[in-house]
């Protein structure tokens, strides 16, 4: 009965492919947002997303673009995958814009 | 842009002994939190602190708030191996969406 849950848990794929990263909450949030973690554990926004709406975009390239279907979804797509992108990403949620947030578990992203 | 600054970034702890961990950040925020991180898991909320003076406590573990001086403390009483982990503090702003901005995280090891 997970609540922020993201598929996959552990991604390794080579530079230059392109990739998806999905994430859905079952608490019937309105917010979402991505958050990237570095090998050196710090933690950056990315993207926010408030009813479906684009809130924040951090000074994220343009490979990498959120997409939300709906509020209980907000996938991240990652094209020409380098290796510096090789991360945890964590999808969080909250109730709304100043709500708490939730974190899913996380992505193990990994390029070679 | 937003700071937020912990320290110390290691901390290695006798079990029994007290020690306290130390975030400041640079403009005024409204809120502030301190979540753990294990090892290759996910953000788990520990504390929300929102106005000054604000105090809360669970088990060994105390967070307070100083919003004058922009200061919040997370103080260890009598630490035991279990606490061992990473711990962030972060704040939000409402003009920035209320993005978390994370500090560099403490990594905690208590030993015997």
């Amino acid at each position: 009965d997970t609540a922020v849950s993201q598929t996959p848990k552990y991604l390794v794929t080579q530079m230059g492919n392109d990739k998806s990263i999905k994430c859905e909450q079952n608490l019937g949030h309105d917010t979402m947002y991505w958050y990237k973690q570095d090998s050196k554990k710090f933690l950056k926004i990315m993207f926010s997303y408030n009813n479906k709406e684009l809130i924040i975009n951090e000074t994220v390239p343009n490979r990498f673009s959120p997409k939300s279907p709906d509020k209980a979804h907000l996938n991240l797509h990652i094209n020409s995958l380098e290796l510096g992108d090789s991360a945890v990403y964590f999808c969080a949620s909250s109730r709304d814009l100043a709500g708490e947030q939730y974190f899913g578990p996380g992505t193990r992203l990994t390029v070679t | 842009e937003l700071k937020v600054e912990q320290n110390p970034l290691f901390l290695s702890m006798q079990e029994g002994k007290n020690y306290t961990i130390y975030c400041n950040y640079s403009t005024t925020s409204d809120r502030l939190y301190w979540y753990r991180q294990d090892p290759g898991k996910s953000l788990e909320s520990l504390f929300v602190l929102l106005s000054n003076g604000a105090v809360k406590q669970e088990g060994r573990l105390m967070a307070s708030l100083d919003t004058k001086a922009r200061l919040s403390t997370l103080h260890i009483t009598a630490a035991v191996h279990d606490l061992s982990a990473t711990y962030f503090c972060a704040v939000d702003m409402r003009n920035s969406g209320y993005a978390l901005n994370f500090g560099k995280g403490t990594s905690l090891l208590v030993t015997p």
